[in-house]
């Protein structure tokens, strides 16, 4: 079953405005975290911003701020003001704990394109 | 700068060889993860290190292997290379088993 939903499969922005790029999730566990990374096209993936399941108030790194809706098992990020430098592939991950091993569970990734 | 580091950026190899990626985690981290991300298969976990044991694997084929040194840098041992392995590789990094990873710019593996 596929654990982390990107369906999105390319959205585009206007530069300076905000853009909302969707993740769902699955998992049983009470105790997850959640990740957004950016790929540019460059091909480095860059640490964005991390939610814990138990966080009680939303993620915000800068520009980026993640809506974490838990019921609904939503991780969204949040780009506002968005750059010409953020067109790029961005992924959400899960990290899951298995006892005392964990790993990242990677989507499919969005394409964002930014227009100026 | 991630503070991971990977050699060699490039690789072209025939099929059939062997070649072994490398890691530099960063300064700290004991945690190091192997991603391969392909077009087809995005991106898939292979390999997790802690502190040099091996603590997680995930769609690692037989033919690749992987250690974490006691100065914890990693290596990934790609063997029998087949054109499907061509992909970019990725090392990631964190401070502990279950914290945030931190990626290297990854290697990119050509198998002609």
């Amino acid at each position: 079953a596929q654990k982390i939903t990107q369906t999105q499969p390319g959205m585009f922005v206007q530069e300076k405005e905000a853009v909302t790029l969707d993740c769902t999730y699955d998992t049983s566990d009470q105790s997850y975290g959640l990740f957004w990374y950016k790929q540019p096209s460059s091909g480095e993936m860059i640490f964005l911003i991390y939610q814990g399941s138990y966080d009680e108030q939303n993620a915000t790194e800068g520009r980026y701020s993640l809506n974490f809706q838990k019921a609904r098992k939503s991780a969204n990020l949040v780009i506002s003001a968005s750059q010409l430098g953020d067109s790029a592939m961005y992924f959400c991950a899960m990290r899951e704990r298995t006892g005392a091993n964990s790993k990242l569970t990677f989507g499919k990734g969005i394409t964002l394109s930014v227009r100026p | 700068d991630s503070g991971v580091t990977q050699t060699p950026k490039h690789l072209i190899t025939a099929t059939g060889q062997r070649v072994t990626l490398r890691c530099s985690p960063r300064s700290g981290d004991l945690s190091v993860y192997w991603y391969q991300q392909s077009l087809d298969q995005g991106l898939q976990f292979l390999i997790q290190y802690y502190n040099g044991e091996e603590r997680a694997k995930g769609n690692i084929l037989e033919r690749f292997s992987a250690q974490q040194f006691p100065d914890l840098h990693s290596e990934l041992n790609l063997s029998s290379l087949e054109l499907g392995d061509s992909a970019l590789y990725f090392c990631a990094s964190s401070p502990g088993k279950h914290t945030e990873a931190f990626f290297g710019q990854g290697t990119r593996l050509t198998v002609v």
